[in-house]
């Protein structure tokens, strides 16, 4: 059984640090790993997708790499903002299914002024 | 594009009654499945509809069940709540192709007393 585990459970930084975000996963036997945000009470805004075949995709101060091997993936946040402040989820989607994602257990960010 | 839109937002219900959730996917995808999130268990799926037939099925009592229609809306049903019942049920939209990214709505809070 897939299990997803995201490191730390939270964090707080100030403004303007780089930071980096872990998740690792107990079966490398995935299609792709998905990063969400989530702000309280709110829906899941997907930030980066990974395919099983890619090793990292960027999307503006955003970067996440897979090591699909060895069952990790972090993402790395550039110049960390106020507005950044949110939980990160991390979910794997194994073979044979399209949308069925096992999801970490997430990471609650505060970056402070 | 518009987004995946659930309605309602946010639902009080007493136990042992039913409830139904609805979902609205993005235009053209035909792939929808539904998680519930708790405090306590993090984010859970429930099941994964494609092209009006269900696809997966999580763990979760027959309480659960599901529909999408031929416009790939989809709906989600629980009978007999339970306090535990209590929520904020996802849903996502995707094309339904293996590794294609996951887009989520903005939830449903469902609270049971």
């Amino acid at each position: 059984k897939q299990e997803v585990t995201q490191i730390p459970a939270a964090l707080s930084v100030p403004e303007g640090e780089n930071l980096v975000l872990n998740c690792s996963f107990t079966d490398s036997a995935i299609y792709n790993l998905q990063w969400f945000r989530q702000d309280p009470g709110k829906g899941l805004t997907s930030l980066l997708l990974i395919q099983s075949s890619q090793r990292e995709q960027t999307s503006g101060r955003l970067n996440a790499s897979l090591d699909k091997s060895s069952g990790r993936s972090t993402l790395y946040i550039a110049a960390s903002q106020p507005g950044d402040s949110a939980t990160y989820l991390c979910a794997v989607n194994p073979p044979g299914t399209a949308s069925k994602l096992t999801f970490g257990t997430g990471t609650r960010l505060q970056v402070t002024l | 594009k518009a987004g995946v839109t659930q309605t309602p937002r946010y639902l009080i219900k007493t136990r042992g009654q039913q409830v139904t959730l609805s979902c609205s996917p993005i235009s053209g995808h035909r792939s929808v499945s539904w998680y519930q999130q708790t405090p306590g268990q993090g984010l859970q799926f429930l099941f994964e509809y494609f092209s009006e037939t269900q696809r997966n099925k999580g763990n979760f009592p027959g309480r659960f069940s599901g529909r999408q229609f031929s416009n790939s809306r989809s709906e989600m049903n629980v009978s007999t709540l339970e306090l535990g019942d209590s929520a904020l049920y996802l849903c996502a939209s995707s094309l339904g192709l293996a590794g294609t990214e996951a887009f989520f709505g903005q939830g449903t809070r469902l609270t049971v007393v």
